[in-house]
């Protein structure tokens, strides 16, 4: 049982080049979230999919754009990098059910730097 | 969004001392999780507490959700616990944290 799979685990991009994150889970959550964690802070959220072919911006969603792939599979591009992206982004899912949420799994998260 | 404050944000034990880390959150939340980074950066689920009591080995936690709330009790901490301890609440689908409590356990 695997949880919530990133990959890759680490990546170096220069500035304006674009990648895409991949996060899959295997629980069968409705929802997921990527976030971004920022040395020494918390974690913010950027976008999430409350289900299969929904997804809504969260708290610093500017730069980035996600993809619902189906149920399973959540990513997240960056279209042109910059270095205030550098950062370590960390995917969750959590199974949810009339605005309830259950508890959330994390992946091992993508050490990204930008160059 | 919801604000989350914890508190302290950094504390400093000795090996077998006992601690209290607090989470306040500024509205209603049908959810409240206490999560453990490790040095490693991997997020560890402690507990998932709505509401109420729970415990497991040295941890246990609390959440009063109608004053807004949560703390949760480490004791007899080994080295191993060192890290950051976040707290985050669910409010409408999304899950807002905290700038955790950095913990430091020496030997």
């Amino acid at each position: 049982n695997a949880g919530v799979t990133q990959t890759p685990k680490f990546q170096v991009l220069k500035t304006g080049q674009s990648m895409t994150l991949q996060c899959a889970q295997d629980m069968n959550h409705n929802s997921m979230y990527w976030y971004r964690q920022d040395p020494g802070m918390g974690l913010r959220l950027i976008y999430y999919s409350a289900s299969e072919g929904t997804t809504d911006k969260g708290e610093v969603p500017n730069g980035y754009n996600v993809s619902r792939l189906n149920k399973r599979e959540f990513s997240l591009r960056l279209e042109s990098a910059a270095p205030s992206q550098t950062s370590v982004y960390f995917c969750a899912s959590s199974e949810s059910f009339g605005g309830q949420n259950t508890e959330a799994f994390f992946g091992q998260g993508t050490r990204l730097t930008v160059v | 969004g919801i604000q989350v404050e914890q508190s302290p944000p950094d504390l400093i034990l000795q090996e077998g001392a006992n601690s209290t880390l607090r989470c306040n959150f500024s509205d209603s939340v049908n959810n409240l999780q206490w999560f453990h980074q490790n040095p490693w950066g991997q997020l560890i689920n402690l507990f998932y507490i709505p509401s109420g009591t729970k415990q497991n080995g040295r941890l246990s936690a609390t959440t009063v959700a109608t004053e807004r709330y949560s703390l949760l009790y480490i004791s007899s901490s080994q080295t191993t616990d060192s890290g950051v301890y976040f707290c985050a609440v669910v409010n409408f689908n999304k899950f807002y944290f905290g700038s955790g409590t950095k913990l430091n356990v020496k030997p």
